[in-house]
């Protein structure tokens, strides 16, 4: 059974430019969310998909879009790259989007942006 | 806005060693809290949770009593492994933002043979 996947592992693009990454939920999961780790920080929730719609949005400009697929995937978009946008991006997915239910994370893209 | 405030980093101790990582956290409401672990080039992972008031999570000899009184959730282990060196984050969950979780800096673990 694969958990949660992501791709690409690794990013560089350069300021301005636009990014898409991905990530596939585990299997019977349908609520995906993403997270931006910056280096030596704790991850910062960005939105949560559920049911193709955005649910709950963390504070993030709206360069910051996403998408979920009929099949649960989900991509995060980021327009206007800046140098600060460098940071891990985690992936999370669940059954359900109940405040006890347990989150099944990746391991990540990393987003160089120079 | 809610928030969670981590013992700093890097921890270093020797094998066999007792363990306390302290988490303090700021939230209006009942939240449920949470130990993430991160090993290296792995996602985050589930340590353990608590949802209310006293209750005790634990997991893998690693234990965490959620204190109302002074808003904590400190992380214990009393006889920690080499393979405990990981990051280790301390996270909550406003039950009005489901999933919506609110991390710590987090806390770098080496475990020294």
């Amino acid at each position: 059974d694969a958990g949660v996947t992501q791709s690409p592992t690794h990013l560089i693009k350069t300021r301005g430019q636009q990014v898409t990454l991905r990530c596939s939920p585990k299997s019977g999961h349908d609520t995906v969310s993403w997270y931006q780790q910056a280096l030596g920080q704790g991850p910062q929730f960005i939105f949560q998909y559920y049911e193709e719609e955005e649910r709950q949005r963390g504070n993030f400009p709206d360069r910051f879009s996403g998408h979920q697929f009929p099949n649960y995937s989900s991509e995060l978009n980021v327009n206007a790259l800046l140098l600060g946008d460098s940071a891990l991006y985690l992936c999370a997915s669940s059954y359900g989007r109940g405040a006890n239910e347990k989150l099944f994370f990746g391991s990540g893209t990393q987003l160089s942006v120079l | 806005g809610d928030s969670v405030t981590q013992m700093e980093g890097p921890v270093t101790l020797s094998e066999e060693a007792f363990l306390t990582i302290n988490c303090t956290y700021t939230a209006t409401g009942y939240p449920s809290l949470f130990w993430y672990v991160q090993y290296p080039g792995e996602g985050l992972q589930l340590l353990l949770k608590a949802t209310k008031a006293d209750d005790k999570g634990s997991n893998k000899g690693f234990e965490a009593t959620y204190r109302k009184e002074t808003t904590s959730f400190h992380l214990e282990k009393g006889s920690v492994q080499v393979s405990d060196s990981a990051v280790y984050f301390c996270a909550l969950s406003d039950r009005q933002g489901a999933q919506k979780l609110v991390f710590g800096q987090g806390t770098r673990l080496t475990i020294n043979p």
